[in-house]
């Protein structure tokens, strides 16, 4: 199976500040469309768990111009800009382009 | 909108099944794929199984044959049933649509294995 990779347990960061997360997965998530089946996902207590981003960059509805994700191949990163006190948050990548799928261990985002 | 509940148990004994209910509004469920997850202590997080607009079902090797996902159309609603559980299947479980992206999510149940 596909095993993603979150280095970061934790970041620790101010509100305002830009922030990366990153994302390594074992082999290619490139599918024969062309698209990445890669997708984030913040949780947060008290909350339902909502899809931030698919197929690596694309944002779902409603989901702010801050988050953006990035990269192809086996390295992903999805990055906050100027981040609000609602963003702080477990976010974890998943991929879906073998079954099964699978997820990263998780970032824990907290306020330095 | 669409929503997702879960419901179950709480608590289950070792060597028992564990059953679990989604409750699913503002969407039919023979449209979509129909998923459950969990997430153990520590957070780390499995996806288990599928159950697709179609009835048909994919699980996650892991599970083996300990797993079953079925539906009830007329309910709109989606089954997890995990036979012979162990305190490794102490987790909180998730209900959730899509298959390639996880659109919508259930709140989530927490379930113990204890005797």
């Amino acid at each position: 199976q596909i095993t993603l990779t979150q280095q970061a347990e934790s970041l620790w960061i101010s509100p305002g500040e830009r922030v990366s997360i990153t994302c390594r997965a074992s082999q290619s998530l490139l599918y024969t469309d062309g698209k990445h089946y890669l997708s984030w996902y913040q949780q947060r207590p008290g909350q339902t768990t909502k899809a931030l981003i698919y197929h690596a960059s694309v944002r779902t509805d409603g989901v702010p111009t801050r988050f953006i994700g990035s990269g192809s191949g086996t390295e992903f990163t999805l990055s906050i800009e100027h981040v609000q006190p609602e963003d702080f948050a477990i976010y974890y990548c998943l991929q879906t382009l073998k079954s099964p799928s699978t997820f990263g261990s998780g970032t824990k985002l907290e306020i330095k | 909108e669409v929503q997702l509940q879960e419901s179950g148990p709480g608590l289950v004994k070792p060597s028992q099944s564990l059953s679990l209910t989604c409750s699913v509004t503002g969407y039919s469920i023979t449209s979509n794929y129909w998923g459950w997850i969990r997430k153990f202590p520590g957070n780390k997080m499995e996806w288990m199984g599928y159950i697709s607009y179609s009835g048909s079902t994919s699980y996650n090797p892991s599970l083996k044959s300990r797993i079953s996902i079925t539906r009830d159309t007329s309910k709109n609603q989606f089954f997890l049933q995990l036979n012979s559980v162990t305190t490794e299947d102490t987790a909180t479980y998730y209900c959730a649509s899509g298959r390639r992206v996880f659109d919508y999510w259930g709140q989530g149940v927490m379930v113990t294995v204890s005797s």
